[in-house]
């Protein structure tokens, strides 16, 4: 499974743009890279997917590198409630299954 | 449309015993996995459904085991509980591919095996 490298935590002043890299440079050419985000105890939710180009959505952006060896989840106004841990995913697909491959994740922290 | 459930929400078991979890999928989806996440970790891979049959199954034992019905609900089956496996136990139902959308997760069941 092509691994994930995410920091630890980030902190971002409320309103401001939260940028969350991530690397994942041994990933292969048929894996897709998933964003989640999980509030305490809560179950992920999904925020966004890309396999090589950039994606916009109404909660995120994602931008993926040339060489797809990383990506960077992209806020663009951050508020207290996207206080989160956020996970950076490659999706394998072995052809009769398709998982999820979780991170250590990003601890966002917005602030006032 | 609905989302996932999960049953239950919290749940204590005694080292040994047997329990099982239930998930019921997100309408318009085929397809259930399971995950399960240690207290400061990210979810882990157990196993994948998809009509009826496991098709894809991470680095767990065979006490950990599942179904799927044909209205695409599941369960999740551990035998012979262990201490470590106190967790939060997660369902994600999708497309067979994933779709438009990815998975959508549930709230999960908190089990404590003491």
């Amino acid at each position: 499974d092509a691994k994930t490298t995410q920091p630890p935590s980030m902190d971002c002043a409320e309103g401001r743009a939260a940028n969350l890299p991530c690397n994942h440079s041994t990933i292969s050419g048929n894996e897709y890279v998933y964003w989640y985000r999980q509030i305490h105890s809560q179950g992920p939710q999904y925020i966004i997917h890309g396999l090589k180009n950039n994606e916009t959505n109404e909660m995120a952006s994602l931008i993926i590198t040339e060489d797809r060896k990383s990506s960077t989840l992209i806020l663009p106004h951050a508020t207290l409630r996207d206080t989160a841990v956020y996970y950076c995913i490659v999706r394998l697909d072995t052809g009769t299954a398709s998982k999820l491959t979780f991170g250590t994740g990003t601890r966002l922290q917005v602030t006032l | 449309e609905t989302g996932v459930t999960q049953s239950p929400t919290h749940l204590i078991k005694t080292r040994g015993q047997q329990v099982t979890l239930r998930c019921s999928s997100q309408s318009g989806h085929n397809t259930v996995s399971w995950y399960q996440q240690a207290l400061g970790q990210g979810p882990q891979f157990i196993f994948q459904y998809y009509r009826e049959e496991e098709n894809g199954r991470g680095n767990f034992p065979p006490r950990f085991s599942g179904l799927q019905f044909p209205n695409y609900s599941s369960e999740l089956n551990v035998n012979a509980l262990e201490l470590d496996d106190s967790a939060l136990y997660l369902c994600a139902s999708s497309l067979r591919t994933g779709g438009v959308n990815g998975y959508t997760f549930g709230s999960g069941t908190r089990l404590t095996v003491v």
